[in-house]
């Protein structure tokens, strides 16, 4: 079945780093992919995604570009801030069923001053 | 804008109990979906309904049923609670025409004591 493996970390950075959190992908079809984030004591938010080979998703100073040839979905970030602590999770749906979401198992960033 | 709301926030229940909870969508949206978050775990896809009708079942056990209404709000029943049972379970909401993505509730925290 679908399957996403995605960093675990957790992982502390001290603010203006450079964030890299890899994500691929096992699907039979083609999904569309998405990073959702998870701030403490929170429910799930959508912080991007993209349906195509080569689409990039962007949002907050986060990118993430689909690769079909390398089923992946890394999610970056030019210089992280204090305020985007959360865990991060890397998902897919398949487009032509349910669409339900599979989700890797999420990595936790810590992001201090 | 109106967000997918879920109720209660918090439930403490004793083994052998049952446990209702509560979704409602946001408006004009189709279809929902149940997820169970483990402690440290990724979502795991329970259930899904689609204009009132179950469409996708994932790890759902057998003591747990779940039914979308006529005004589109949803519930997830679970009987004979154990142990394991506790954790966050997150309701999410989507359109199909035009599509969207899906939108998570705040999720409910189940404690089975």
């Amino acid at each position: 079945g679908d399957s996403v493996t995605q960093m675990e970390g957790p992982v502390t950075l001290s603010e203006e780093a450079f964030l890299t959190i890899n994500c691929t992908y096992t699907a039979t079809g083609y999904p569309s992919l998405f990073w959702y984030v998870q701030y403490p004591g929170e429910g799930l938010q959508l912080l991007l995604k993209a349906t195509k080979a080569d689409d990039k998703g962007s949002n907050k100073g986060f990118e993430a570009t689909y690769r079909k040839e390398t089923t992946s979905f890394h999610l970056e970030k030019g210089s992280v801030q204090v305020s985007d602590s959360a865990v991060y999770f890397c998902a897919l749906s398949d487009k032509g069923g349910s669409e339900k979401l599979v989700f890797g198992k999420g990595m936790k960033l810590t992001v201090n001053p | 804008a109106a967000g997918v709301i879920q109720s209660p926030r918090h439930l403490i229940k004793e083994k052998r109990e049952t446990a209702t909870l509560k979704c409602y969508p946001i408006p004009r949206h189709d279809t929902v979906y149940w997820y169970q978050q483990g402690p440290g775990q990724d979502p795991q896809f329970l259930i899904s309904f689609y204009e009132k009708m179950q469409s996708d079942k994932g790890s759902i056990p057998d003591r747990f049923s779940a039914q979308q209404f006529s005004d589109y709000h949803s519930e997830l029943n679970m009987s004979s609670l154990e142990l394991g049972d506790s954790a966050l379970y997150f309701c999410a909401s989507s359109r199909r025409q035009p599509k969207t993505e899906a939108f998570f509730g705040q999720g409910t925290r189940l404690t089975v004591v």
